[in-house]
């Protein structure tokens, strides 16, 4: 019954590295969305997609690009980590049109940058 | 300041207690309010959703706003240890295409058994 699925549950990267993350739903979701969560912030959106090939940035996008090629798969790109990128990557989906955003997230990707 | 704070516990309350989990913000256009439930590992969850003021209620869970105060709480009564997670308020406003959810910063919760 998995609905967003993260490719990635743990990576560990060296500094300097590409790094890239995956994500795709199989709900037919118009919007996309890549966050990052770390102790005492709470989750802070990195850049989100309200269609195919359409990017928006979010709060936090430097050093980060995405990629969304198709309806369902959502990328996140680094295009050199840092250790300063050591989080937990979430990605989420949500309908478009009226109403409230309600987001549909995946277990999340544990990225670790030595 | 941030836009919504949420204090971030650690809360322990003993399996039966009724918890009392609040946010605050600022932004006035916020009209949709929502609150998710992450256990250990795992990525966020809907568990309750309101759209402006009032409460709505979903079993053991309540979710309350009260816009005149910009204050929301999440009531879960006769907890149980299953109910040991991290609670995340979140809220937005409805404004074109910038609909958004700001989070708060999440409270942890452990129900002892």
């Amino acid at each position: 019954d998995v609905k967003v699925t993260q490719s990635s549950r743990y990576l560990v990267k060296r500094t300097g590295e590409k790094v890239f993350l995956e994500c795709v739903q199989d709900m037919d979701h118009e919007n996309m969305f890549w966050y990052r969560q770390d102790p005492g912030l709470g989750l802070r959106l990195i850049y989100f997609s309200y269609d195919v090939k359409m990017k928006e940035k979010g709060d936090i996008p430097e050093g980060y690009s995405v990629s969304r090629e198709k309806k369902e798969r959502f990328s996140l790109i680094l295009e050199s980590a840092s250790t300063n990128q050591t989080s937990m990557y979430l990605c989420a989906s949500s309908f478009g049109g009226a109403g409230a955003n309600v987001l549909t997230f995946g277990a999340g990707s544990r990225l670790t940058v030595l | 300041q941030k836009e919504v704070e949420q204090d971030p516990g650690p809360l322990s309350v003993p399996e039966g207690a009724i918890v009392s989990l609040n946010c605050t913000y600022s932004n006035s256009a916020f009209q949709y309010f929502m609150w998710y439930r992450q256990y250990s590992r795992k990525g966020p969850e809907l568990l309750m959703y309101t759209y402006s003021s009032g409460n709505k209620e979903d079993g053991r869970f309540t979710a309350q706003v009260d816009k005149s105060s910009k204050y929301i709480s999440l009531f879960i009564r006769d907890s149980q240890p299953s109910d040991s997670a991290t609670y995340l308020c979140a809220m937005s406003s409805f404004s074109g295409s910038a609909r958004q959810l700001t989070f708060g910063s999440g409270t942890q919760l452990t129900v002892l058994p």
